[in-house]
């Protein structure tokens, strides 16, 4: 059973398009986190989420956290070949011990 | 801060033999490591928690005696993985933590093929 269902998977459009990927859980979470990834490498944080309905700007990053804490998005604004990587949101778990639980993660391609 | 050292970077070996992999926190003091797996076009999936001094826990369905982790100092942790095959072949990434002002971070992974 998958803790932290992430989506789309997969992603593919055109430079200037918006986007918004999806992670949902049944479980609550403590905090939930975005990375990003590129291929070889380990991930890189983008931003900790904590509050309920909390949401936070980096660029054209939005990210979002559900009031309820059960749920995020990433929003990007137009979009550029250089987002193009993995994107992975991951929470700590209330009752996991500190563990950091991922999502299948979003491969998204932007296209010039 | 938080700066992490993970090596090799990559590494091909041969079926049956086995590897380590070394993680390493530079400017802080890791209390626990996490030890991930990551196939190809997958997410990270948590293989074991370790912390310093104790045994690791493995999370289920991943072999303990064939996937050795050693936290013995509060700056090293090991992962080895023994009698490899070619399935074992994937991205491992460490993640050193040392409480709740680092936050969580990662290794640059090492890449594992085995042929």
């Amino acid at each position: 059973t998958q803790l932290l269902e992430q989506s789309p998977q997969f992603l593919s459009i055109q430079e200037g398009e918006n986007l918004t990927v999806y992670c949902n859980s049944s479980s609550v979470f403590s905090s939930l986190q975005w990375y990003r990834q590129e291929p070889g490498e380990g991930p890189v944080l983008l931003v900790t989420v904590v509050t309920g309905g909390e949401v936070k700007k980096l660029k054209r990053l939005t990210f979002q956290f559900g009031d309820a804490r059960k749920d995020s998005s990433l929003h990007i604004t137009a979009a550029q070949p250089g987002d193009t990587g993995l994107y992975l949101c991951a929470g700590v778990h209330h009752n996991q011990g500190g563990k950091l639980i991922f999502g299948q993660g979003t491969e998204l391609s932007v296209k010039p | 801060g938080a700066v992490v050292s993970q090596h090799p970077s990559w590494v091909i070996c041969k079926s049956g033999t086995s590897v380590k992999i070394e993680c390493r926190s530079l400017d802080f003091q890791a209390t626990t490591m996490f030890w991930y797996r990551q196939f190809p076009k997958q997410s990270l999936m948590l293989m074991a928690t370790s912390n310093e001094g104790s045994k690791a826990t493995y999370e289920q369905g991943v072999e303990k005696d064939k996937f050795l982790i050693n936290h013995a100092s509060l700056t090293l942790s090991t992962l080895t993985v023994t009698s490899a095959h070619p399935e074992d072949s994937s991205f491992y990434i460490c993640s050193p933590q040392g409480g709740s002002n680092y936050g969580y971070t990662f290794g640059s992974g090492t890449r594992l093929t085995v042929v």
